[in-house]
């Protein structure tokens, strides 16, 4: 299985909105609404931001929303703040009943 | 509230097999129909999933390194194990163990903090 495909970096400015994409296959995002994001500080574990594709976890801020269309699923952050700048990393059952991550996008706040 | 926790050699030589456990607290690892699930990152990396153990002992691998994964649960322990035959300096990365938060969901929302392992001699 191959890792999903995103953006190595975007930034924005504090109040912007940033969108990260992550490119898959019929196999994995296109075949499942099972596509997850997640948010990594450095030194930290990953903390799930959004599951099934849309959903968010208690806790997470209402600023950060998922989609999907076709192979593409996407994560966009709204009214951009300072922490979150972080590593995002999405993720999808595959049709091998195993999950499979994308390499991570870097966000710069400028 | 339910917290995982890795633990095992921080420094493995080439060749031999690399052993973590998870432990959970909080809660039966026994208790709930729960995957238990073991991720890594090698250092400046992605995420990449290795694999799941039920509590039953049934159990699903990455394709790319199932012939040197093995993975157990011991309810007695309240843990679950991972063991990586034959590693490389390309299995040096840090590794979770993390779980959804029930069978029928594809997605973690329980991570432990991680652990470290170099693989050199």
């Amino acid at each position: 299985q191959s890792a999903l495909t995103q953006p190595a970096s975007v930034s924005g400015s504090p109040g912007q909105s940033i969108t990260i994409s992550c490119t898959g296959t019929s196999s994995d995002v296109g075949g499942y609404n099972y596509v997850s994001w997640y948010q990594q500080h450095p030194g930290k574990a990953p903390k799930l931001m959004i599951y099934d594709v849309n959903k968010r976890p208690s806790g997470v801020s209402y600023r950060f929303s998922g989609s999907k269309s076709g192979n593409l699923a996407s994560l966009t952050i709204s009214g951009l703040q300072a922490e979150d700048e972080a590593d995002y990393y999405c993720s999808s059952y595959t049709s091998s009943s195993t999950w499979v991550f994308g390499g991570g996008t870097r966000l710069a706040v400028l | 509230q339910v917290q995982l926790q890795e633990s095992g050699p921080g420094l493995v030589k080439p060749s031999q097999t690399l052993s973590l456990t998870c432990s959970v607290s909080g809660a039966s690892i026994s208790s709930g129909s729960y995957y238990w699930n073991w991720i890594r990152q090698p250092a400046g990396k992605g995420l990449e999933w290795i694999g799941r153990i039920y509590t039953s002992g049934s159990s699903n691998y990455n394709p790319s390194l199932k012939s040197r994964v093995t993975m157990s649960v011991d309810t007695s322990k309240n843990q679950f194990s991972l063991k990586l035959s034959s590693v490389t300096a390309a299995d040096t990365a840090v590794y979770y163990c993390a779980r959804p938060p029930r069978s029928l969901a594809w997605y973690f929302d329980l991570w432990g903090r991680g652990t470290l392992v170099t693989v050199s001699s």
